[in-house]
C-alpha cells in the first residue's frame, strides 16, 4: 500500500526566499509523481508531473525532482512571491498505477 | 474546454436526506475519479471509472454512498441517507489516461449535513 508523507505541514517564509518542499513515498515502484497546488476553497491544480525516467522537471520558478531509490521527491520554488501562498500536495500512483495517493500537503505562506 | 465542472458548489442538507453531487469531466478523458477531502483524513479516493465503468470502489465508505456514470460526460455521487460525518468537500477529477497523465480537478462541492 502506498503511503505519502509531506514535511513540513506548514511553512512561512519572507518574499524572495528560495524554498524546498519535501514528499516521501513508501512504494518506490512508481513511474511518475505529481505535484499539485490548492488555493483556499478551490480545487487542485496540477503543477508538475515528473516521470520516473526523469530526474527533474521544471516549470517557471518551480523545479521538481524525483529519487525513486530513496522514495523522495522535492519541489523547489525559487524567488517566492506572496502569490505562491497555497497548499502544495504531492501524489504518487498506487493500485497498479491507475489511481493516486495524496500526501497531506504543505501549507505555504509567503509574507511581504 | 471549460475544465471539470461540478455542481452544486455548496450543499447544505439535513441529516437523513438524499444528496446528489454532479460532475462533468473534460471531453476525451477516459478516467473519472471521485475524492473526498476533510481536515482529519486529507484527500481520499472514493471510486474511479474507466470508460464509464466503475473499476475500484474500495474507498466508498458505506453502502449509503453510490456513484454512477451513465455516459462519458456525466457522473453522479449519491449519499442516501446523509449523516453529519459526511460533511466534507467532494472533488471530481478526470485524466486522459490513468495516473500516468495529468489529473484535472473540479472546484469541488462543499457538503454540510446538519
Amino acid at each position: 500500500k502506498q503511503e505519502v508523507t509531506q514535511i513540513p505541514a506548514a511553512l512561512s517564509v519572507p518574499e524572495g526566499e528560495n524554498l524546498v518542499l519535501n514528499c516521501s513515498f513508501t512504494d518506490s515502484a512508481i513511474y511518475n509523481l505529481q505535484w499539485f497546488r490548492q488555493d483556499p476553497g478551490k480545487g487542485l491544480t496540477s503543477l508538475l508531473l515528473i516521470q520516473s525516467s526523469q530526474r527533474e522537471q521544471t516549470s517557471g520558478r518551480l523545479n521538481a525532482s524525483l529519487d525513486k531509490s530513496s522514495g523522495r521527491s522535492t519541489l523547489y520554488i525559487a524567488a517566492s512571491q506572496p502569490g505562491d501562498s497555497a497548499t502544495y500536495l504531492c501524489a504518487a500512483p498506487t493500485g497498479g498505477g491507475n489511481k493516486l495517493t495524496f500526501g497531506t500537503g504543505t501549507q505555504l505562506k509567503v509574507e511581504l | 474546454d471549460a475544465g471539470v465542472i461540478q455542481s452544486p458548489r455548496h450543499e447544505v442538507t439535513e441529516m437523513g436526506q438524499e444528496v446528489t453531487l454532479r460532475c462533468k469531466p473534460i471531453s476525451g478523458h477516459d478516467y473519472l475519479f471521485w475524492y473526498r477531502q476533510t481536515m482529519m483524513r486529507g484527500l481520499e479516493l472514493l471510486i474511479y471509472f474507466n470508460n464509464n465503468v466503475p473499476i475500484d470502489d474500495s474507498g466508498m465508505p458505506e453502502d449509503r454512498f453510490s456513484a454512477k456514470m451513465p455516459n462519458a460526460s456525466f457522473s453522479t455521487l449519491k449519499i442516501q441517507p446523509s449523516e453529519p460525518r459526511d460533511s466534507a468537500v467532494y472533488f471530481c477529477a478526470s485524466t486522459q489516461r490513468a495516473a500516468d497523465t495529468e489529473a484535472f480537478f473540479g472546484q469541488g462541492t462543499r457538503l454540510t449535513v446538519v
